[in-house]
C-alpha cells in the first residue's frame, strides 16, 4: 500500500509566523503535490514537484513556497502565515510512469492549520 | 464555469438504493477520469480510475461519455458506509500536469 505521512494533523500558528508542513512518501512516487482543500471550493493545487529539486507553481502559489531535496519529502512553507491561510492542507503522490495508472494520486491524512 | 461541474447534493437515500451522480467537464482535452471518495475531516481515497467508456467494481460502476463530456457513478444496494464525499477528477493532456477536482457531491445513506 501507498502509504504518504504529514507531520502534524493539527497546527495553530500565529499571523506572520513561519510554517513547515512536511510531506513523506514510501513508493518511489515521483510526483509529489501540495493542496488546500476549503469549504465550497475543492481541492486546489498549491505547488507540484516532478522530481528532486524541481517544482513548478499551481494555481494558487501566492504566500508559499516548497522544497523537495529528497525524492520521498516534500515540503510547504508559509514564509508569513496569515488568517486566509487557515485551511486543510493535503499532500499526495503518484507515479510517473506513463501508464494511465500514473495519474492516480495517493493522498496524506491532511493538516488542519488554523492562523490566529 | 467552472472546468469540473458536480452537482453538491446532499443526496440523502435509505440504505439499499440506487444512487447517480454526474460529473461534467469542460475540457475536451481530459485524458483520464478519476472517483474519489473523501469521508468527512479525511483524505480523498481513490474509488474507481476511468480509462476507456466505463468500468465496473463490485456495487460501483463508472460510466464515460466523451461526446457529451461527462462521467458518471453508480453506486446500488447502498450502505450506511458509502456516506462521504464523492469527487469527480479529471486530467488533462495539456503536455504538462494538469489535474483538476471536482467540489465533490455529498452522499448520505440512511437506515
Amino acid at each position: 500500500d501507498v502509504k504518504v505521512t504529514q507531520s502534524s494533523r493539527y497546527l495553530v500558528k500565529r499571523t506572520g509566523e513561519k510554517v513547515f508542513l512536511e510531506c513523506v512518501q514510501d513508493m518511489d512516487h515521483e510526483n509529489m503535490f501540495w493542496y488546500r482543500q476549503d469549504p465550497g471550493l475543492g481541492l486546489r493545487l498549491i505547488y507540484f514537484s516532478y522530481d528532486v529539486k524541481m517544482k513548478e507553481k499551481g494555481d494558487i502559489p501566492e504566500g508559499y513556497s516548497v522544497s523537495r531535496e529528497k525524492k520521498e519529502r516534500f515540503s510547504l512553507i508559509l514564509e508569513s502565515a496569515s488568517t486566509n491561510q487557515t485551511s486543510m492542507y493535503l499532500c499526495a503522490s503518484s507515479a510517473s510512469d506513463g501508464t494511465p495508472s500514473s495519474y492516480e494520486q495517493y493522498f496524506g491524512p491532511g493538516t488542519r492549520l488554523t492562523v490566529t | 464555469r467552472k472546468e469540473v461541474e458536480q452537482d453538491p447534493g446532499p443526496f440523502n437515500v435509505p440504505e439499499g438504493a440506487t444512487v447517480a451522480f454526474n460529473c461534467t467537464y469542460s475540457n475536451s482535452a481530459s485524458q483520464s477520469f478519476f472517483w474519489y471518495r473523501q469521508d468527512c475531516r479525511k483524505e480523498p481515497k481513490l474509488l474507481m480510475s476511468v480509462y476507456s467508456s466505463g468500468n465496473e467494481d463490485g456495487r460501483f460502476t463508472a460510466q464515460l461519455n466523451r461526446a457529451s463530456q461527462y462521467i458518471s457513478l453508480l453506486i446500488r444496494d447502498s450502505k450506511l458506509s458509502d456516506s462521504a464525499t464523492y469527487l469527480c477528477v479529471v486530467n488533462l493532456n495539456t503536455g504538462g500536469f494538469k489535474t483538476i477536482f471536482g467540489a465533490g457531491t455529498r452522499l448520505f445513506v440512511k437506515a
